[in-house]
């Protein structure tokens, strides 16, 4: 199972949207709605941001939202702040009864 | 609330077996359904290694599934984790997840795990 891409790093101005994309295939990403969204500070464990493709956990900021068209499923952070600068993993549910992470995407608010 | 520790050795030989727990705490094991590993090697992306049910059944990765034990010790309230075979390529540091539907909602802090002679 490959890695789901991603770009390596979008940015940002604070106040402004961004959007990070996550794309795999049929077998993965386009086969189910079992994407979820991590966010990972420096030397921090991952934290749920996203599941499910657009689900929120309780006490996620509802500037975070996801969504999926085919087999590319996105994650848009709004008002973009400070705090938000971090690594973002995508993951995915696949037909192997296991799970494959994206990349990684290395967000920078300028 | 659940809190997630992973523990082992932080140094283990070339062609060795790398043992790790995660001990569940404030909180039982049998309250989630399924349980996960997942590594990152330094500087590197997320990878997930397999998840075990509360009462058995795991699936692992295809490309550890070889090398890969996962189990579950209900009276001691943790999940192990055992990797045979170990090359340079394992070094990573090593977190332990609660599943929740098809993501992980709780993470341990992590253990570091690096592979030489």
């Amino acid at each position: 199972q490959s890695a789901l891409t991603q770009p390596a790093s979008v940015s940002g101005s604070p106040g402004q949207s961004i959007t990070i994309s996550c794309t795999g295939t049929t077998s993965d990403v386009g086969g189910y709605n079992f994407v979820s969204w991590y966010q990972q500070h420096p030397g921090k464990a991952p934290k749920l941001m996203i599941y499910d493709v657009s689900n929120r956990p309780s006490g996620v900021s509802d500037r975070f939202s996801g969504s999926k068209s085919g087999n590319t499923a996105s994650l848009t952070i709004s008002g973009l702040q400070a705090e938000d600068e971090a690594d973002y993993y995508c993951s995915s549910y696949t037909n192997t009864i296991s799970y494959v992470f994206g990349t990684g995407t290395k967000v920078t608010v300028l | 609330q659940v809190q997630l520790q992973e523990s082992g050795p932080g140094l283990v030989k070339p062609s060795g077996t790398l043992s790790l727990t995660c001990a569940v705490s404030s909180g039982s094991i049998s309250s989630s359904n399924w349980w996960s590993w997942v590594r990152q090697a330094p500087g590197k992306g997320l990878e997930w290694i397999g998840q075990i049910y509360q009462s058995g059944g795991p699936n692992y990765s295809p490309s550890l599934k070889s090398r890969v034990t996962i189990s579950v010790d209900k009276s001691e309230n943790q999940l192990s984790l055992n990797l045979s075979s170990v090359t340079a390529a394992d070094t990573a540091i090593y977190y332990c997840a609660r599943n929740w539907g098809k993501g992980f909602d709780l993470w341990g802090q992590g253990t570091m795990v690096i592979v030489s002679s």
